[in-house]
């Protein structure tokens, strides 16, 4: 089970917001984060806990171990308000955090 | 460059049999290590993964959802299908195919395709 917190997060343009992650068990470095905008397929932001996907901004962070994982913008944009999911893909059945939505 | 794209109905009802296909580009289902899977999202809820295949017709089903799923490939038409039976109005969501390759991440996503169960 990925559980996700806060539920929801309201910033500001410009600040920097965390996000967390906590797996039930060990999830080793098999983690990733998805970014979501209403009506839009999930976006890959982030594999092996900390690898930026191709194209991602360098504001996007990722971080953790083990079980638990920390999301970072930094400096955050107009474009990067949307829900931010994590995965984990080390065990079977694979898993979702249930998301944070962050608004302004 | 990657792409996939779900198809199929938006309304089934009550008991029926969803079949919904994705079309894929960018990569070929018969290469070592390629791989398809299926993940819903009802509406407000978190993605549930349902199932996939890989490039060597291995498949991997939800626990949850084993004895209604069945997920084929059609290598020469790029294409993977999804066979759900005995659909309920809980089933109503929006089905996604992505892309994976081995044992990772999606690192592709299709658009998604809303699915409604109702009589």
């Amino acid at each position: 089970v990925m559980t996700q917190s806060p539920a929801t997060l309201s910033v500001s343009p410009g600040e920097r917001v965390t996000l967390s992650c906590r797996a039930s068990q060990s999830v080793y470095n098999n983690l990733a984060w998805y970014q979501q905008k209403f009506g839009q397929a999930p976006r890959l932001l982030i594999y092996g806990i900390s690898t930026r996907a191709t194209g991602i901004p360098a504001r996007f962070g990722g971080s953790g171990s083990g079980t638990e994982f920390t999301l970072t913008i930094s400096g955050l944009q107009s474009e990067d308000f949307a829900v931010y999911y994590c995965q984990q893909y080390n065990s079977w059945p694979l898993t979702f955090g249930a998301g944070t939505k962050v608004e302004i | 460059q990657i792409t996939l794209k779900e198809s199929g109905p938006t309304l089934v009802k009550p008991t029926e049999t969803l079949t919904l296909t994705c079309t894929f580009s960018g990569f070929s289902l018969s290469t070592t290590r390629e791989g398809v899977g299926w993940i819903r999202q009802s509406p407000g809820e978190a993605h549930e993964w349902l199932g996939l295949i890989y490039w060597n017709d291995e498949t991997r089903y939800s626990p949850s959802l084993q004895s209604r799923l069945t997920i084929t490939k059609d290598n020469s038409k790029n294409e993977v299908v999804l066979t759900m039976t005995n659909m309920d109005s809980v089933d109503t969501a929006t089905y996604f195919c992505a892309h994976r390759r081995g044992h990772s991440f999606f690192d592709n996503w299709g658009q998604g395709t809303l699915v409604s169960v109702s009589s």
